[in-house]
């Protein structure tokens, strides 16, 4: 059974760092890895996807790594923003018809002024 | 703006009911999935349905549970005597694309289910 875990679980940093969110899964037989970003009360907005056969996605100041082998991924956060305080959360996505997500825990980011 | 609108924001019901969450995507697409966060912990994986059928569900996704989407449009969860455990928020998610498959999915805002 897939199992995703993220660390670390909360992280507080000030304005204009750059920070590196992990992942790690526990089985490699991925379809594709997927970031999200979740805001208090809300739903999960989609960032990047990345598939099993590429080693990273980028989509402005966000640059998503994959290792399938080791059964890591990392999300690198550039010149951090306020606006990027938020719940991020990586989901693998099964090798088989249904296409399920299995979801880390999340990190929950701070980034103060 | 959520890719897909989920109706109701918040629903409160008394254990044993029925309820029915909804889902309404912007655009057509085939690929939909339901998921669900009990406060706290992670999200998880209930059932996908492709082009009107179940594609794949979960061990959560038992008896009590049914999905259709009986207009065309609209994407229903049914629970049928909800128990105090199905308290969480459930959310619906489309597929990119014609198929969805290895292509991004997309949440809605989520549906906050209260059972008392």
């Amino acid at each position: 059974k897939q199992e995703v875990t993220q660390i670390p679980a909360a992280l507080s940093v000030p304005e204009g760092e750059n920070l590196v969110l992990n992942c790690s899964f526990t089985d490699s037989a991925i379809y594709n890895l997927q970031w999200f970003r979740q805001d208090p009360g809300k739903g999960l907005t989609s960032l990047l996807l990345i598939q099993s056969s590429q080693r990273e996605q980028t989509s402005g100041r966000l640059n998503a790594s994959l290792d399938k082998s080791s059964g890591r991924s990392t999300l690198y956060i550039a010149a951090s923003q306020p606006g990027d305080s938020a719940t991020y959360l990586c989901a693998a996505a099964h090798n088989n018809a249904g296409n399920m997500l299995t979801f880390g825990g999340g990190t929950r980011l701070m980034v103060k002024p | 703006e959520p890719e897909v609108t989920q109706t109701p924001s918040h629903q409160v019901t008394q254990m044993g009911q029925e309820v029915i969450l909804r889902c309404v995507p912007i655009s057509n697409h085939l690929y939909f999935y339901w998921y669900r966060q009990i406060l706290g912990q992670k999200v998880e994986f209930l059932v996908s349905f492709y082009n009107n059928e179940i594609s794949e569900k979960s061990e959560i996704f038992d008896d009590q549970f049914s999905v259709e989407r009986p207009d065309g449009s609209n994407f229903t969860l049914k629970i049928r005597s909800t128990k105090l455990e199905d308290s969480a928020m459930y959310f619906c998610a489309r597929g990119d694309g014609g198929t969805g498959r290895n292509q991004p999915q997309h949440f809605g805002d989520g549906t906050r289910l209260s059972i008392l």
